[in-house]
C-alpha cells in the first residue's frame, strides 16, 4: 500500500528557508502515470495546490510562489522536494504531499488519491 | 478568490441528503476531470470522487459525483454526524497549467 511521509522544521523566522521532503514507500515515484504534488492549508483558509513533478523532471507550480519556489525529485531515494526561501508568516500552513493520478492516454489528472499525514510549518517574524 | 466557486456551508439534518456545488470555466471543469475531497481537522484530505464521479475502493456510495459543462455537483446521502468536515472540489486549469481547488464548502450536520 502507497505511503507519503513529509518531513521537515516546523518552525523557522522570517526570511528563511523552508525545506521539506516527501518520502514515498510502497511504490515508485517512477511512473509516468502519477505526478508528485505539494499542498498547504493556511489556518482558517482552504487548500492551496503548490506545484507537482513529474516523473520526468518537468515541474509545473502555481505563479504566487513561483519566484520562491523549486521542486524536485530524488528517484534512488524514492523522495520529492520543496524549497521555499524567504518565507514570512503568510507561509504558515500545514504542508500536504499528495500523488496525482493520470489518464495517461489524454493526459489529464484524474485526481489526487493518496496524501501525506501533512507537517506543520509555523513561521515568526 | 478561487477559480472554483463552492458555496462556504452548507447543512443538513442527520439522514437527510446535501449537494455541494462547484462551479468553474472551460478551461477548468469545461475541460478536465473533477475530483472531490473530505477534509476533517487534523487529518490527510481524503479522496471522495474522482473522473467527475467515480469513487475510490473504501468510499461509500453515499457519495457520488456529476458533472455538466463547466459545474460539479458533490451528493451526500443519509447524512452522519462524521460527515461534518470541509469539502473540496478540484481540477486542471488548462490555459495556466495548474491545478485548482475550490475555496471549500464546511458541511454541518445538525
Amino acid at each position: 500500500q502507497l505511503q507519503l511521509r513529509e518531513s521537515g522544521p516546523g518552525l523557522l523566522k522570517a526570511s528563511e528557508t523552508l525545506s521539506l521532503t516527501c518520502t514515498v514507500s510502497g511504490g515508485s515515484i517512477s511512473s509516468n502515470a502519477y505526478s508528485w504534488a505539494w499542498i498547504r492549508r493556511p489556518p482558517g483558509k482552504g487548500l492551496e495546490w503548490i506545484g507537482s513533478i513529474f516523473y520526468s523532471g518537468d515541474t509545473h507550480d502555481t505563479a504566487s510562489l513561483r519566484s520562491r519556489l523549486t521542486i524536485s525529485a530524488d528517484p534512488s531515494k524514492n523522495q520529492f522536494s520543496l524549497t521555499l526561501t524567504s518565507v514570512t508568516a503568510a507561509d504558515t500552513a500545514v504542508y500536504y504531499c499528495a500523488r496525482t493520478y493520470y489518464d495517461t492516454v489524454i493526459g489529464l489528472p484524474y485526481g489526487m488519491d493518496v496524501w501525506g499525514q501533512g507537517t506543520t510549518v509555523t513561521v515568526s517574524s | 478568490q478561487s477559480v472554483l466557486t463552492q458555496p462556504p456551508s452548507v447543512s443538513a439534518a442527520p439522514g437527510q441528503k446535501v449537494t455541494i456545488s462547484c462551479s468553474g470555466s472551460s478551461s477548468t471543469i469545461g475541460s478536465n476531470y473533477v475530483s472531490w475531497y473530505q477534509h476533517l481537522p487534523e487529518t490527510a484530505p481524503r479522496l471522495l470522487i474522482y473522473d467527475n464521479n467515480r469513487r475510490p475502493s473504501g468510499i461509500p456510495d453515499r457519495f457520488s459525483g456529476s458533472k455538466s459543462g463547466t459545474s460539479a455537483t458533490l451528493g451526500i446521502t443519509g447524512l452522519q454526524t462524521g460527515d461534518e468536515a470541509d469539502y473540496y472540489c478540484g481540477t486542471w486549469d488548462k490555459s495556466l497549467n495548474i491545478w485548482v481547488f475550490g475555496g471549500g464548502t464546511k458541511l454541518t450536520v445538525l
